[in-house]
């Protein structure tokens, strides 16, 4: 089935510095969602990117999705402590399932 | 806040146990699904719920029962479970078809004596 591989597992930065994680797929994807766990909380949705090369912005946060569509990434301009958490990328398996498939998820930790 | 409700937050149960794990959402979604996450692990479905019609079980133990009763409403009976089931469990809701997003409830926290 569909993997999505995401990279790196863990992240230290100081607080100001950027943060980026890699979401890495073998076939192309029809779509992918990136979604912020807190420690303690749940997933909670940022974003979905549905078209080749297309690039969001959310404040300090940036996604992009590869231009072949098997690629996806999330950088973070300027860490601030309540960036901390886990960031996830879910590829969603299309048709009318709404299954999703979790990368391993990045965890981010920002020190003061 | 979270707008899907998950109770108990916390259950301690023993293997012979029966409980239920209960999820109620009133944003007018039609699919509904509930997840497995371990600890530094990604959440991993369990079932999904279309129009409260089970449409998905991944291959999930037979100790795992899963409920719809309404479209707001999701439940998860338990009964037999085992020390490694012990995860947070996640009920989350969106609406129908693929490539939606979802929205998650704070989980309920399951510990197997």
């Amino acid at each position: 089935g569909q993997q999505v591989m995401q990279i790196p597992q863990y992240q230290h930065v100081q607080e100001g510095e950027d943060f980026t994680t890699y979401c890495n797929s073998s076939t192309t994807l029809s779509n992918i969602q990136w979604y912020k766990q807190r420690p303690g909380g749940h997933p909670v949705f940022l974003i979905q990117l549905v078209k080749s090369g297309e690039v969001k912005k959310q404040k300090r946060l940036t996604f992009q999705f590869g231009e072949a569509k098997k690629n996806s990434s999330l950088h973070i301009t300027a860490t601030q402590t309540t960036d901390v958490g886990t960031y996830f990328c879910a590829l969603a398996t299309g048709g009318n399932t709404g299954k999703l498939i979790f990368g391993q998820g990045t965890t981010l930790q920002v020190k003061p | 806040d979270t707008e899907v409700t998950q109770t108990p937050k916390h259950l301690v149960m023993g293997m012979t146990n029966k409980k239920s794990l209960k999820c109620e959402q009133h944003m007018g979604h039609r699919a509904m699904y509930w997840y497995k996450q371990k600890a530094k692990k990604p959440p991993e479905l369990m079932f999904v719920y279309s129009y409260e019609k089970l449409s998905i079980n991944e291959s999930v133990p037979s100790r795992f029962s899963p409920e719809c009763p309404n479209s707001s409403l999701l439940n998860l009976h338990l009964h037999a479970l085992q020390p490694e089931d012990s995860a947070l469990y996640l009920c989350a809701s969106s609406p129908p078809g693929g490539n939606q997003p979802q929205h998650f409830g704070d989980g309920t926290r399951l510990s197997i004596l």
